[in-house]
Order: C-alpha cells, then sequence, then structure tokens
C-alpha cells in the first residue's frame, strides 16, 4: 500500500539553531516528491519537488533532498517566520494515481 | 502572482443538507482537484478532474459528492446531503498541464456540519 511517513510530529528550535525533516515513502512509481508549507487555516504552499534519487533543491534557508525511500528537508538557521506545519506528499504512478500526504511536521522556532 | 481562490472561507450547515464549494483556479491551469483535511488528520485526495470530466476519484468520493465546472472559470464540489463526518477544510488545486506535477492550492473552505 502506498504510504508517506513523516518524523518527528512536533518540533521545536531556537531561532538559528538547524535540523532535518523527514520524509519516508512507499509508492509504486514515484513520479515526484513534494514539499509543502501549511500555516494554520491556509491551504498547503508548493515549495519543493523532486524527481530522483540524489536531487536536491534549495529555497532561502531550505534545503530538500532525495533518495530512493526517503527526503530531507533541511532547514538552515531557522527564524520564527519559518514556524509552520511542513508537510510532505509522494505523486504514484499506475491506475489511481494521486498525491499521497503524510500528515506533516509542526515546526515551531522560539526568537 | 496568479493563485487559486475559494468560497466561502466558512461554510456552517445543517446535517442533510446541501452544500456548494467554489473554486476559481489558475487560468491557464487545466487538471484540477479537491481535497479533504478533517482537524488533524492526512490531507486526503477526493478527485481530479480534467477536460469537463472526472479522471480519478478515492473511496471517499461517493454518490453524495459531484463536481462540475459550469463556465470557464469555475470548479465547484457540490456535497448532496451532508453528514457530521463532512466537517473539514476543503482545498481546490490546480496545476498546469499533464506532464506538471506541482499542484498549487486555495485558501480552503472549513466546512461545519450541525
Amino acid at each position: 500500500e502506498d504510504q508517506v511517513t513523516q518524523s518527528p510530529e512536533a518540533l521545536r528550535l531556537q531561532e538559528g539553531e538547524s535540523s532535518s525533516l523527514n520524509c519516508s515513502y512507499t509508492v509504486s512509481g514515484l513520479r515526484g516528491l513534494f514539499w509543502y508549507r501549511q500555516d494554520p487555516g491556509k491551504g498547503p504552499e508548493f515549495l519543493f519537488t523532486l524527481y530522483s534519487a540524489g536531487e536536491e533543491k534549495e529555497k532561502e534557508r531550505l534545503k530538500a533532498t532525495l533518495t530512493k525511500k526517503e527526503s530531507f528537508l533541511h532547514i538552515t538557521a531557522p527564524k520564527p517566520e519559518d514556524s509552520a506545519t511542513y508537510l510532505c506528499a509522494a505523486h504514484n504512478a499506475g491506475n489511481n494515481r494521486k498525491l499521497i500526504w503524510g500528515l506533516g511536521t509542526s515546526l515551531a522556532v522560539n526568537p | 502572482e496568479p493563485e487559486v481562490t475559494q468560497t466561502p472561507s466558512h461554510q456552517v450547515t445543517q446535517m442533510g443538507q446541501e452544500v456548494i464549494l467554489r473554486c476559481v483556479p489558475i487560468s491557464n491551469h487545466l487538471y484540477f482537484y479537491w481535497y479533504r483535511q478533517i482537524l488533524g488528520q492526512k490531507v486526503e485526495f477526493l478527485v481530479s478532474f480534467y477536460n469537463n470530466e472526472i479522471s480519478e476519484k478515492s473511496e471517499i468520493f461517493d454518490d453524495q459528492f459531484s463536481v462540475e465546472r459550469p463556465d470557464g472559470s469555475n470548479f465547484t464540489l457540490k456535497i448532496r446531503s451532508t453528514k457530521l463526518e463532512d466537517s473539514a477544510m476543503y482545498f481546490c488545486a490546480s496545476k498546469m498541464g499533464r506532464e506538471s506535477y506541482e499542484q498549487y492550492f486555495g485558501p480552503g473552505t472549513r466546512l461545519t456540519v450541525t
């Protein structure tokens, strides 16, 4: 069964304290691994797409990486405005193609 | 920057009533989606829509749900007879084309069924 698991469920960091969020996936024929940011009461905001193992993408303090089994979202020197829930989703292939979502990691960055 | 919009932002309805949630996807996008997110749970796929027909739907998307693109800009989700368990955030998303996998989401409609 296609599945996406994120860890940790919640993470509290001090401003400037770098860390990584994990997304483990098991999907049939990965067509893309997506990272989204979600603020409370809002829709997911697209951050990155990764298509193949070894690929990396960067945006400001965020860097996403991909292996054949998992993806990491590295946050370097976070600021309080980085506080949000970070969602990972994998797009499968074949019949019943769709985005399969993880539960997310709730990140709080304290000033 | 183009964005997906949704109305209303919050809808309160009584059990058994019909609701229509509305979305305006990004104008040059061709694929449209509805998702729901029950509080504290994962985002769940409901349905995808392309070329004026449903292309994929989940087991959640049963006969009480329907989607429509009544004109060139709106994309609607109708729930015929709402149940308490339909209370959730409903998100509309769109993507440009077949070879593009990035979906862009609207701000959501919070549906509360009492």
